[in-house]
């Protein structure tokens, strides 16, 4: 069964580049979640999605960020004219149901902006 | 708004020491997480906690949840190179909302 899978794990993008990142869930799973990571810190919450619907996106910059879920295919979080305060590790984590228990998170992406 | 804190931020062990990390919450949560991220990793979940009052144990590791469900601790008794990583306590946001919150964890790093 495999886990959730995220690509590109690494992505390097110069300035005013656009980033797609990609995160199928787990079989079964519904939910999907954004976080993102910048080194030395916490998981902060972007976006909560299911299939075609933006749930939650109150962790989302208003500008540049937009994420969808379509009813087939992978959820993606896109970033518009990246910054270099971009640059972080976006994990994408998936559940059966809406927190009724854990997350199963993806290995990341990892983006550089130079 | 609502905060998760966790403290202390770093700690550095000897091998075979415990090990203990806390959590506090600005407001009542119906439950508690805790995830572990190694070096480079990605978070994996470890427990979750409901009950008032509640401990769970895991082998070496002890997690508790306070009688306010406001407060948690993870106690790693003699640690071990292989307990070193992150660990990060999250509860359900305020409100309603369907999102975890997430602490800025506390980094264990054990000298072997």
């Amino acid at each position: 069964n495999a886990g959730v899978m995220q690509n590109p794990r690494h992505l390097v993008r110069r300035r005013g580049q656009e980033a797609r990142l990609r995160c199928s869930p787990m079989k079964g799973h519904s939910h999907v979640y954004w976080y993102r990571q910048l080194p030395e810190e916490g998981l902060k919450f972007m976006v909560y999605l299911q299939k075609e619907n933006i749930i939650d996106e109150s962790g989302m910059p208003k500008e540049r960020f937009s994420a969808e879920f379509p009813k087939e295919g992978p959820s993606i979080l896109r970033i518009q004219q990246v910054v270099r305060g971009d640059s972080a590790a976006y994990f994408c984590a998936s559940s059966p149901l809406a927190l009724a228990g854990e997350l199963f998170f993806g290995e990341g992406s990892r983006l550089t902006v130079l | 708004g609502q905060q998760v804190m966790q403290i202390p931020q770093y700690q550095h062990v000897q091998e075979g020491e415990d090990f203990t990390t806390y959590c506090n919450s600005s407001t009542t949560l119906s439950n508690i997480q805790w995830y572990k991220q190694r070096p480079g990793g990605h978070p994996v979940f470890l427990i979750q906690l409901v009950k008032s009052g509640e401990v769970k144990k895991q082998k070496r590791l002890t997690f508790q949840f306070g009688e306010a469900k406001k407060n948690s601790s993870l106690h790693i008794t003699a640690t071990q190179t292989t307990d070193v990583g992150t660990y990060f306590c999250a509860g359900p946001a305020q409100g309603g909302s369907e999102k975890l919150v997430f602490g800025k964890g506390t980094k264990l790093t054990v000298n072997p």
